[in-house]
């Protein structure tokens, strides 16, 4: 039972263009998210978050953007850049324990 | 500086052996975890310790154990390896509430393969 979801497994952007990124799940009662990123034979690093308190979070080129109604979030990434280019997983938190999606690579074309 | 580093980066190794992988932080983080990536890329938790004592421990077979010596080091031990053992391990280091909710810090993982 997967109770975070990132439905596209890839995504492929122009430079410059915005990225959206989308994370779905299940619990109500998550009480943070987090969205990581991850180059290949690298572990994850950490990237933005949002309370579940919060309905929008902004970090620079990043923004986290939270639809509890829906059980959604959102991480736009503009302008979009050739180092964006790596897997993004979506995770969700209460206490101690994460929940992660199965990620979602983004390729950003020159 | 290496905020949370694991050894070995690689392991290949034989079924039915024992095998450990090392993980250490130098962030003074009180929690620590360890998870598998499997081959459809989902990272799931395996143990966690907070302070040298376990607080998650989620349906692993009990050929996994987990050691912490200290609360910056957790060993994980994996007696009698199986093919379906092979995947990516990666510890990680949080420390809740001290950089935003539960950021998890992670090391570069060890990819572990069973032939």
């Amino acid at each position: 039972d997967q109770q975070v979801k990132q439905n596209s497994p890839s995504l492929s952007v122009q430079e410059g263009r915005i990225s959206i990124l989308n994370c779905d799940y299940t619990n109500s009662m998550f009480d943070y998210f987090l969205w990581y990123k991850k180059y290949p034979a690298e572990g994850p690093t950490f990237l933005i978050s949002i309370s579940s308190i919060k309905d929008k979070n902004e970090d620079g080129r990043f923004t986290v953007f939270l639809n509890k109604s829906a059980k959604h979030l959102s991480l736009h990434i503009v302008p979009s850049q050739p180092g964006d280019s790596a897997v993004y997983f979506c995770a969700a938190g209460s206490n101690y324990q994460l929940i992660w999606g199965a990620g979602t690579k983004l390729i950003i074309k020159p | 500086d290496t905020a949370v580093s694991q050894t070995p980066k690689y392991l290949v190794t034989q079924m039915g052996n024992d095998k450990s992988i090392k993980c250490e932080q130098n962030l003074g983080h009180d929690t620590m975890y360890w998870y598998k990536q499997d081959s459809k890329k989902f990272l799931k938790i395996m143990f966690s310790y907070n302070n040298k004592e376990l607080i998650i421990n989620e349906t692993v077979p009990n050929r996994f154990s987990p050691k912490s010596p200290d609360k910056a080091h957790l060993n994980l031990h994996i007696n009698s390896l199986e093919l379906g053992d092979s995947a990516v391990y990666f510890c990680a280091s949080s420390q809740p509430g001290f950089s935003g909710p539960h950021e998890q810090f992670f090391g570069p993982g060890t990819r572990l393969t069973v032939l």
